[in-house]
């Protein structure tokens, strides 16, 4: 059981380029999340998915689009990274939407 | 005024201590209070759901006052191994799947 997975760990992306995060998780949960952690800000709510089929805004989605390819998996892709989405990101999964566990992080810095 | 407050420490305290860190939330209607505790540059982990009687696993206790609308927690006997940022989480339950994070509170033990 490897819970939540991500890919990949680390990025470093030049101002303007596209990339996609992906995350998967094994345990049958419904519901799946993107967040960002910046310094002194704590955990911020990208999107999340309530089930398959299903995406939502959360707090900060500007610049940040997902899809919900299937139960298990929910991927995050920046269009046209800017410096301000310098963070780390993580994927998270839960049943209810209460008790979430989250994947190891992506890394990313943008130039 | 943030959904959820924490006073962001740093808490340095000696090996065999207790301490307790304290968490406010604003939203009276919030049904399901949590702690996690996230290790430098790792991803966060549940340590404890909170429940309105209170709950005690090990050395942690958890309490929550839903009149003053704040949420404790209480490290015992604390070890080199507690040492981390310990982030209380509140949620509007009901299957809405909105989860808020604090900031955290960041926890040193020292030998």
């Amino acid at each position: 059981n490897a819970g939540v997975t991500q890919t990949p760990k680390f990025q470093v992306l030049k101002t303007g380029q596209s990339m996609t995060l992906q995350c998967a998780q094994d345990m049958n949960h419904n519901s799946m999340y993107w967040y960002r952690q910046d310094p002194g800000m704590g955990l911020r709510l990208i999107y999340y998915s309530a089930s398959e089929g299903t995406t939502d805004k959360g707090e900060v989605p500007n610049g940040y689009n997902v899809s919900r390819l299937n139960k298990r998996e929910f991927s995050l892709r920046l269009e046209s990274a800017a410096p301000s989405q310098t963070s780390v990101y993580f994927c998270a999964s839960s049943y209810r939407g209460e008790t979430q566990y989250f994947g190891p992080g992506t890394r990313l810095l943008v130039l | 005024r943030k959904e959820v407050e924490q006073d962001p420490g740093p808490f340095n305290v000696p090996e065999g201590a207790t301490v307790a860190f304290n968490c406010t939330y604003s939203n009276s209607a919030s049904q399901s209070f949590f702690w996690y505790r996230q290790d430098c540059r790792k991803e966060p982990k549940l340590l404890m759901s909170v429940y309105s009687s209170g709950n005690e696993d090990g050395r942690f206790t958890a309490q929550l006052n839903r009149a003053s609308q704040y949420i404790s927690l209480l490290i015992r006997d604390s070890k080199l191994s507690d040492s981390a940022t310990y982030l209380c989480v509140v949620s509007l339950g009901g299957g809405y799947q909105k989860v808020t994070f604090g900031t955290g509170t960041k926890l040193q033990v020292i030998p």
